[in-house]
């Protein structure tokens, strides 16, 4: 299986700030690396596919970027809707894996 | 606008068989795209339990792969999951959603909490 590894686990943050979180496959890829924010309580929601490709109603404060082994989810400017846990999940091959997530919180 | 939603017993005894049923709206699975579970144990991550192609064709995660049936009813569109000799450590949320492809994003159910004990 292909170990996918985010870091941070977790970090504060204010609002305005610029967070960037970053994920790594143990293996290559290619760019098959969707993102996913996840509130409590929630279904996580598609933000990010194709390790760039923003997901359609998704606002463009958040970007990815990355290929091969080394993927980053950006967050332009935080606002409190976006304080979550975020996942990142390779779709490259089966079975399909997913970071430990990273827990974005209030500073 | 396409819709998932799970159904299903919440409570499930230890060594039965849970069985879990999405019903999608909006989209015809026929179509086209993958039809996948998830679950999330309570306070923990995402794994995938395995997915389905419109015509049948499955793959599953081989941790799971012993006691998990994935089925398609295009009629019905709707697909189901069937986990065999549960334990407390198959308590989770689970989740139905229809998987990534080259042009868009997965799209997932609200989920569905599935606790397995006597």
């Amino acid at each position: 299986d292909i170990q996918m590894t985010q870091s941070p686990s977790s970090l504060s943050a204010s609002v305005g700030d610029r967070v960037t979180i970053t994920c790594r496959a143990s293996q290559g890829i290619r760019n098959y690396l969707a993102w996913f924010q996840q509130k409590p309580g929630k279904a996580p929601k598609s933000l990010i596919y194709a390790a760039s490709s923003l997901q359609s109603g998704v606002p463009s404060k958040f970007s990815g970027s990355g290929s091969g082994t080394d993927f980053t989810l950006t967050i332009s400017s935080l606002q409190p809707e976006d304080f979550a846990t975020y996942y990142c999940q390779q779709y490259n091959s089966y079975p399909w894996t997913f970071g430990q997530g990273t827990k974005v919180e209030i500073k | 606008q396409v819709q998932l939603q799970e159904s299903g017993p919440g409570l499930v005894k230890p060594s039965e068989t849970l069985s879990l049923t999405c019903a999608v709206s909006g989209y015809s699975i026929s179509s086209g795209h993958y039809w996948g579970w998830i679950r999330q144990p309570p306070g923990k991550g995402l794994e995938w339990i395995g997915s389905i192609y419109h015509s049948g064709s499955t793959y599953y995660n081989p941790s799971l792969k012993s006691r998990v049936t994935i089925s398609v009813d295009t009629s019905k569109n709707q697909f189901s999951l069937k986990l065999s000799s549960v334990t407390a450590a198959d308590t989770a949320v689970y989740y139905c959603a229809r998987e990534v492809s080259y042009d868009s994003g997965s799209l997932w159910g609200q989920g569905t909490m599935v606790t397995v004990s006597s």
